[in-house]
């Protein structure tokens, strides 16, 4: 079975400062693919980025970055800078195993942003 | 319209009530999927629907019934709803080729979906 935890259920942070998302992750298969989105007060999941597991390594997208270990089955998300409109709820999924498509999700982590 | 739209986007009904929610996408997708967000719950996965074959059933109960004409539209159909079935319902799309393709999913605004 699959199962992705994200302990953080909320976080507050100052405009500024740099925030890290914890992810968690559990699968037995050796082929899968993390994934992480972000859900604004709109609703709508905006993917945010995909990592397989055969590439470990980090990656950095402007403010986000992502460390992706497999030692120790995490893939954590850093906001550098964080703004206001940062402020959301952040899903970490992952999907694979026998053709299996469809993403298994955490609870997600409330960020919070104050100005 | 670009990427997945969701019809209707707030959806009140009584528990004898029969409704129906849209998906479509516009993005040449293959697969299609419902998840369920609840309050309290992760997002749950519903149905997957693969070159509009369901491929994935979560064991959902009857009374939501899924269906695919083609692969850019997947209707939900409802019936006989409880309370508990309150909650956001999301539709989402891939571009999937076959098996071993782990690509992301597109995600639509969700149904907001009230049963009193």
């Amino acid at each position: 079975a699959q199962k992705v935890t994200q302990a953080q259920t909320e976080i507050s942070v100052v405009e500024k400062e740099d925030v890290t998302l914890d992810c968690v992750y559990e699968t037995r298969d050796t082929t899968y693919y993390l994934f992480w989105y972000k859900q604004p007060p709109s609703g709508e999941l905006v993917f945010l980025i995909r990592r397989n597991s055969f590439d470990e390594q980090n990656e950095i997208s402007g403010r986000y970055s992502w460390n992706f270990q497999k030692s120790t089955s995490s893939f954590n998300f850093t906001i550098t800078a964080s703004q206001v409109v940062d402020s959301a709820v952040y899903f970490c999924a992952l999907s694979g195993g026998t053709g299996r498509r469809a993403l298994t999700f955490g609870s997600g982590t409330r960020l919070q942003v104050q100005p | 319209e670009t990427g997945v739209t969701q019809t209707p986007r707030h959806l009140v009904m009584g528990m004898t009530n029969k409704k129906s929610l849209k998906c479509e996408q516009h993005l040449g997708h293959n697969a299609m999927y419902w998840y369920k967000q609840s309050a309290k719950k992760p997002l749950e996965l519903m149905f997957v629907y693969n070159f509009k074959e369901q491929t994935e059933n979560n064991s959902v109960p009857s009374r939501f019934s899924p269906e695919c004409p083609n692969s850019s539209h997947l209707f939900l159909h409802l019936h006989t709803l409880q309370p508990e079935d309150s909650a956001l319902y999301l539709c989402a799309s891939s571009p999937e080729s076959g098996i071993g393709s782990y690509n992301e999913q597109f995600f639509g605004p969700g149904t907001r979906l009230t049963v009193l």
